[in-house]
């Protein structure tokens, strides 16, 4: 079965810092990649996806991330945030052939101190 | 827009109650989730569903169970709701497209006292 990995379970920026959030996978076969973003008191949304193709995918509100196989990573970087960027991020992995199963990480609360 | 509703934003229980969370879903949705949301623990599956009347079991199945009878409706049922049983659920749906994306519901604060 596969896990997700998110190392950083707290991570406290000022605005206008950059921010990198690191997701290691452990599958080895073909995977779809996701980062979903839950704001306080919001849903659970979709920021950005990998299915194939270009490894740097850009998603919502100036995020991307990169799919780097030989690391089995995904990891999310913003170059600048905003207070409005606190949330909590979850990197999430469906394994081709598991059907639409996700596999969730831990979750990293991010807090933008104004 | 996909929506997907749960009946309660909060509930508060007893140990021992019969507990029904309620997920529905206008998408026309094949596919159906149950999580558990839990600090540091990321979200966890229970079980899931894709199609009427079928059930799998999740990561973390025990002490739960489902009912599907309408394609738009996915049920968590706690039989004889523990104090551990105390979290957020969440249910989502997606198509039964490969590729995974799942629409999230609000979640439902569960409280067993």
């Amino acid at each position: 079965a596969q896990s997700v990995s998110q190392h950083n379970h707290h991570v406290i920026l000022s605005e206008a810092a950059s921010l990198e959030l690191g997701c290691n996978y452990s599958y080895g076969g073909t995977v779809n990649l996701f980062w979903y973003v839950q704001y306080p008191g919001q849903h659970l949304q979709l920021l950005l996806k990998y299915f194939s193709g270009d490894p740097l995918v850009k998603g919502i509100k100036g995020f991307e991330a990169e799919f780097i196989k030989s690391k089995f990573s995904f990891n999310l970087r913003k170059p600048s945030v905003q207070w409005s960027d606190t949330a909590e991020y979850f990197c999430a992995v469906n394994a081709r052939g598991a059907g639409n199963k996700l596999t969730f990480g831990g979750g990293t609360r991010v807090l933008v101190k104004p | 827009d996909v929506k997907v509703t749960q009946s309660s934003r909060y509930l508060v229980k007893r140990t021992g109650e019969k507990v029904f969370l309620e997920c529905v879903q206008d998408m026309d949705h094949e596919n159906m989730f149950w999580y558990r949301q839990d600090p540091g623990l990321g979200l966890r599956l229970i079980y899931f569903s894709y199609d009427v009347k079928m059930k799998e079991k999740g990561d973390i199945p025990e002490g739960y169970s489902v009912s599907r009878e309408k394609k738009e409706r996915f049920s968590l049922i706690l039989e004889s709701a523990s104090t551990n049983q105390t979290s957020m659920y969440l249910c989502a749906s997606s198509s039964p497209d490969w590729r995974g994306e799942q629409y999230f519901g609000p979640g439902t604060r569960l409280t067993v006292t």
